[in-house]
């Protein structure tokens, strides 16, 4: 399976700031996806990163928020802005090659908000 | 109701146990089920990959599929500690690559 990269791993921010999470695949992939993973809930997907267009957003989440860029079949970057404490968790990238192919993971940003 | 259920509560097993981890889910269209394993600060790795009922092996594990109970199954023969993490399970249906989880489930293996 592709090797996933995110950087930063982790990061403490402080409230209004934002924080922009990259994502770099060693192969290209048609699929690639951005996740939230709560403690003590279940991950939600927050948007499909669309290469050369607009991302899709999931219900409740918004582009002004987390805007997303995928310049290319190979990397993608989530960007967290203005954020609040309410924002702290682990932001995850995922991949799929399409078709029946099952979603592989990063290691995931895990993100505090002072 | 949420799409996919798991009970969250953590699984303390001595070594050489098996663990039986379950999930229940909603969608009659989801066609894919999936386990992932995701130890302490790291990002969830796929385990095992199902489609439609039925059972499928690797190794020490075991997933089962009941589409007709709406039921998911994971079990580990002969745990080790280094079974110890968060099993998370998940499923989509077919074309529809969003995975719906549920919230994962803390095993320890004691030694």
């Amino acid at each position: 399976s592709a090797v996933i990269s995110q950087k930063p791993s982790r990061d403490i921010c402080q409230r209004g700031t934002s924080l922009t999470i990259q994502c770099q695949v060693d192969s290209q992939v048609t699929m690639m996806f951005w996740y939230r993973q709560q403690p003590g809930q279940s991950l939600t997907l927050i948007a499909t990163a669309n290469q050369g267009s607009e991302a899709t957003y999931e219900s409740g989440f918004v582009i002004d928020k987390f805007p997303i860029s995928r310049p290319n079949l190979t990397f993608s970057t989530l960007t967290v802005s203005n954020m609040s404490p309410e924002d702290s968790s682990i932001y995850l990238c995922s991949v799929g090659t399409g078709g029946d192919s099952p979603l592989h993971f990063g290691n995931g940003t895990r993100l505090t908000v002072t | 109701q949420k799409e996919v259920e798991q009970d969250p509560g953590p699984l303390s097993v001595p070594e050489g146990a098996i663990v039986s981890l379950n999930c229940t889910y909603s969608n009659s269209a989801f066609q894919y089920f999936m386990w992932y394993r995701q130890y302490s600060r790291k990002g969830p790795e796929l385990l095992m990959y199902t489609y439609s009922s039925g059972n499928k092996e690797d190794g020490r594990f075991t997933a089962q599929v009941d589409k007709s109970s709406k039921y998911i199954s994971l079990f580990i023969r002969d745990s080790q500690p280094s079974d110890s993490a968060t099993y998370l399970c998940a499923a989509r249906s077919y074309g529809n690559n969003r995975l719906a989880f549920g919230k994962g489930n803390q095993v320890v293996v004691i030694p």
